[in-house]
């Protein structure tokens, strides 16, 4: 039972516009989202989070967005980098667990 | 700041053999996980330590499965015997407290 779904797995986008990433969860006990980055052959790394209390949390290029009554956040990287190329993963902590989505590949294009 | 190192980082062997990954947390950090990625599940938590004393084993799939952390720096999970639908790529992180998680380079096994 995936408690944490990324839909859409890849993502194409020119260098420099919006890149957006969608993530539904089912679970309403979790109170803590977290977006982690990926390169091949490495382990993801924390990118951004936001506390169930909040519904955005803005880091540089990097925003993320919690609708907790549709049980939605989604996040904003702008503008699109080569280097944002990566598998984005979301998170949501709860009962003392982290679930994870199965992640989207993102290809950002020069 | 040396992050969550694990070994080996591939591990190619034969079904029924006994297979030993490691992982050393950094320092300081009171959690250590153990996931695994698949295409087909994604990642999913195997177990976690809290000082060194396993809290949440129920991901462990089968028996065949074990994990322990005998001090705050080395923790192994250990296959025995190994089959090929245990093929995937295991994770160690590692935290302290409530911060977000450091992973690993992952250990990619591949049963044959």
């Amino acid at each position: 039972d995936q408690q944490v779904k990324q839909n859409s797995p890849s993502l194409s986008v020119q260098e420099g516009r919006i890149s957006i990433l969608n993530c539904d969860y089912t679970n309403s006990m979790f109170d803590y989202f977290l977006w982690y980055k990926k390169y091949p052959a490495e382990g993801p790394t924390f990118l951004i989070s936001i506390s169930s209390i909040k519904d955005k949390n803005e880091d540089g290029r990097f925003t993320v967005f919690l609708n907790k009554s549709a049980k939605h956040l989604s996040l904003h990287i702008v503008p699109s980098q080569p280097g944002d190329s990566a598998v984005y993963f979301c998170a949501a902590y709860g009962n003392n667990r982290l679930a994870f989505g199965k992640g989207n590949q993102v290809v950002v294009i020069p | 700041d040396a992050g969550v190192i694990q070994s080996p980082r591939h591990e190619v062997t034969e079904m029924g053999q006994e297979v030993t990954l490691r992982c050393k947390p950094i320092s300081g950090h009171d959690y250590l996980f153990w996931y695994r990625q698949t295409m087909m599940r994604g990642l999913e938590l195997l177990i976690y330590f809290n000082n060194n004393v396993p809290i949440d084993d129920s991901g462990m799939p089968e028996d065949r499965f074990s994990a322990k952390m005998p001090n705050a720096s080395f923790s192994t999970l250990k296959i025995q015997p190994s089959e090929p639908r245990d093929s995937a790529v295991y994770f160690c992180a590692s935290r302290v407290g409530n911060s977000p998680l450091h992973f690993g380079n992952g250990t990619r096994l591949t049963v044959t």
